[in-house]
């Protein structure tokens, strides 16, 4: 596609439920990344992953948050035992490499799923 | 520590007028920095890329300036327009970090009044 997506676009569920945000990258983009923006607050880094692996996971809050991205494609975000605290747009990005911190390797933001745990 | 800080806050400003924004930081070793808008309800969108020998780059009525010496960047809009109203992010890499490992500022939110 010409963007990132991701859906559900808002996502509103109970405390304790599981539930799971996709992301679609950029068709070629090797790179992908997580990102949770609390309100009035810039994104905080969540996890990384180069094609099929996550090369980064260490902003994964506990280990009720997990991703995967099988394919090397699409990416799912899981979130178990949601916790009213897990209120947040997560947001997705995605590059064409990773891995390097050259300023050419631009990230690309979908628009986010608002997920509010009730 | 490795912060992002950025001022003000927020911004009002009438249609046709100038502004700038600051960002400090103290993300070390730095390697480059960015800034993003983020209209209400969408993701980031990335304005600029500074590396460390620039000291200055522009995209049409945006200006960045970036002083690594005292760690500190602007943002200048110029002749703004009601579309500017949003929020703008500063972000910095350090270096030989992963690349997912971006620094974000808290943002400053932009109104522009016609």
């Amino acid at each position: 596609g010409a963007g990132v997506s991701q859906t559900p676009s808002n996502k509103v569920t109970e405390k304790g439920k599981y539930v799971e945000l996709r992301c679609d990258p950029i068709s070629g983009h090797t790179a992908l990344y997580w990102y949770r923006q609390s309100l009035g607050q810039g994104p905080e880094f969540l996890i990384y992953f180069q094609g099929t692996g996550a090369a980064d996971d260490s902003g994964l809050p506990n280990d009720r948050f997990f991703a995967v991205r099988p394919e090397g494609s699409v990416s799912t975000l899981k979130i178990q035992r949601t916790e009213r605290g897990d209120s947040a747009v997560y947001l997705c990005a995605s590059s064409r490499q990773g891995g390097t911190d050259t300023g050419s390797n631009e990230q690309f933001f979908g628009p986010g799923t608002r997920l509010t745990v009730l | 520590k490795n912060q992002v800080e950025q001022s003000p806050q927020s911004l009002i400003i009438l249609e046709g007028k100038n502004c700038t924004l600051q960002c400090n930081y103290t993300v070390s070793p730095f390697s480059n920095l960015r800034w993003y808008k983020q209209d209400t309800g969408r993701g980031p969108v990335s304005l600029t890329i500074m590396t460390f020998s620039e000291n200055t780059k522009s995209n049409g009525r945006y200006t960045a300036t970036l002083d690594a010496d005292t760690k500190q960047s602007s943002l200048h809009i110029t002749a703004s327009q009601l579309s500017d109203s949003a929020s703008y992010i500063c972000v910095v890499i350090r270096r030989g970090s992963t690349l997912g490992r971006l620094y974000f500022g808290r943002g400053t939110q932009l109104t522009v009044w016609p």
